[in-house]
């Protein structure tokens, strides 16, 4: 692993049912997020991590939760997906939350939620 | 609110001169980051730019006037393989990221 691995790289997906997308990255970055990305939308982030142990809600994040047990891996889950969760997710991390140091992403998800 | 705007498409020529311009309305200002990302791919890291003035990598320089709200992208002797978006993202003062929609850069020979 080099970077940031995000799985699956698509899925489809019935509505109502439950879904954890994955991220993993081998960089030891302190700060992890998940953004989704829409035709015409800018990113928009939907949960962060500064470090592990702690998360936060970004901009969107109803209908999604998070975790982060170690510094590694932070998972997204969607407890009853939605058509609305259509998107392409995008993990990303950062070696420090403080704004100082670059987003890192990994190749994305592509959600199709039916 | 806070927002970001730059043009949706610009279309340049092989071995000109492009420049994409991004102008932001953020709460607090922290830094202006530029990306590219080319289809169906991850956004990759560009430049990033904090204080007034022009930052130069190379091919792409990136421009900022703070008093302005204000950035630009430019990118010289254009080759096939820039043809991608380039996302502008603002940092406000809550060290929050506002992206724009992103420039999608065609290429023609």
């Amino acid at each position: 692993i080099a970077g940031i691995t995000q799985a699956p790289t698509s899925q489809i997906l019935a509505a109502g049912r439950r879904m954890t997308l994955r991220c993993t990255q081998d960089m030891r970055h302190n700060a992890m997020y998940w953004y989704r990305q829409d035709l015409g939308l800018g990113l928009r982030l939907i949960h962060y991590s500064n470090t592990a142990g702690t998360t936060g809600k970004g901009e969107v994040p109803d209908g999604y939760s998070v975790s982060r047990a170690n510094t590694d891996d932070f998972p997204l889950t969607l407890a009853s997906a939605v058509p609305s969760q259509t998107s392409v997710y995008f993990c990303a991390s950062s070696l420090t939350g403080d704004g100082n140091s670059p987003l890192h992403f990994g190749n994305g998800t592509r959600l199709t939620v039916t | 609110g806070q927002n970001i705007d730059q043009p949706t498409e610009m279309t340049a020529t092989e071995g000109a001169i492009v420049q994409i311009n991004c102008t932001y309305q953020t709460s607090g200002f922290n830094g202006l980051f530029w990306y590219q990302q080319h289809a169906g791919e991850a956004p990759t890291f560009l430049s990033y730019n904090v204080l007034d003035g022009l930052e130069e990598k190379g091919r792409f320089s990136s421009f900022l006037s703070r008093s302005k709200g204000y950035s630009y992208l430019l990118l010289k002797e254009l080759q096939m393989k820039d043809s991608a978006s380039y996302l502008c993202a603002a940092m406000d003062s809550n060290y929050q990221l506002i992206w724009g929609a992103g420039t999608k850069l065609i290429i023609k020979p």
